[in-house]
């Protein structure tokens, strides 16, 4: 399959702070990238999709404002988790899509203390 | 709202037990299934996947799925469980009418006892 790398794999940082997490598809290019969040011991839950060259479309009850994606090329996506917050902290999962089937990333593990 | 059911939270069974974990969805159209797994401390990885075609889909590691349209399942099958099947297994949809958005289960969580 497909492989897409994250980076970093783990962060901590300060509340107040800001975040960003790349995503990228390192063998494909990918049209359409998307970005989960998994609490411990839960599903992942999609947080948004996000389209090369076009504003991201997220789910009900994500704040756009908080969570901002750039879709800057073909294989790469970033999320940047603004003025982290304790509760923010989380498993965050992408995955890059080639139309038909999603290829995930290993995840970055977000602690915000 | 489409939903993803997945009945069994917890499974404890023996080595050499055989598995089947049980996937409901709620969508009446087309969809792609698949089965996810995620090992302790890994990333989620594609057990198997069904498109279209034979409803009896093999993966990996000797799993395979049911497709059965009337019932709207997709079970996850295997003969004889190891110790290394300890992980957690996710059921997702999309919907062919969708953005390929998948629609995850809630998750069920193996522990093969050696």
């Amino acid at each position: 399959g497909a492989v897409v790398s994250q980076h970093p794999s783990w962060v901590i940082c300060k509340s107040g702070t800001s975040v960003k997490i790349e995503c990228r598809s390192l063998d494909f290019q990918a049209t359409t990238m998307f970005w989960y969040r998994q609490f411990p011991k839960q599903s992942l839950m999609l947080m948004a999709t996000s389209n090369e060259g076009s504003k991201a479309t997220y789910e009900q009850g994500v704040e756009k404002d908080k969570f901002l994606i750039n879709h800057a090329s073909l294989t790469l996506s970033t999320l940047t988790v603004t003025s982290a917050h304790p509760e923010d902290s989380s498993f965050y999962i992408c995955s890059a899509s080639n139309d038909r089937e999603q290829f995930f990333g290993p995840g970055t593990r977000l602690t915000v203390l | 709202a489409q939903s993803v059911s997945q009945h069994n939270h917890h499974v404890i069974l023996s080595e050499a037990a055989s598995l089947e974990l049980g996937c409901n969805y709620s969508y009446g159209g087309t969809v792609n299934l698949f089965w996810y797994v995620q090992y302790p401390g890994q990333h989620l990885q594609l057990l198997l996947k069904y498109f279209s075609g034979d409803p009896l889909v093999k993966g990996i590691k000797g799993f395979e799925a049911e497709f059965i349209k009337s019932k709207f399942s997709f079970n996850l099958r295997k003969p004889s469980v190891q110790w290394s099947d300890t992980a957690e297994y996710f059921c997702a949809v999309n919907r062919m009418d969708s953005s390929y958005k998948l629609i995850f289960g809630s998750g069920t969580r193996l522990l093969v006892r050696p």
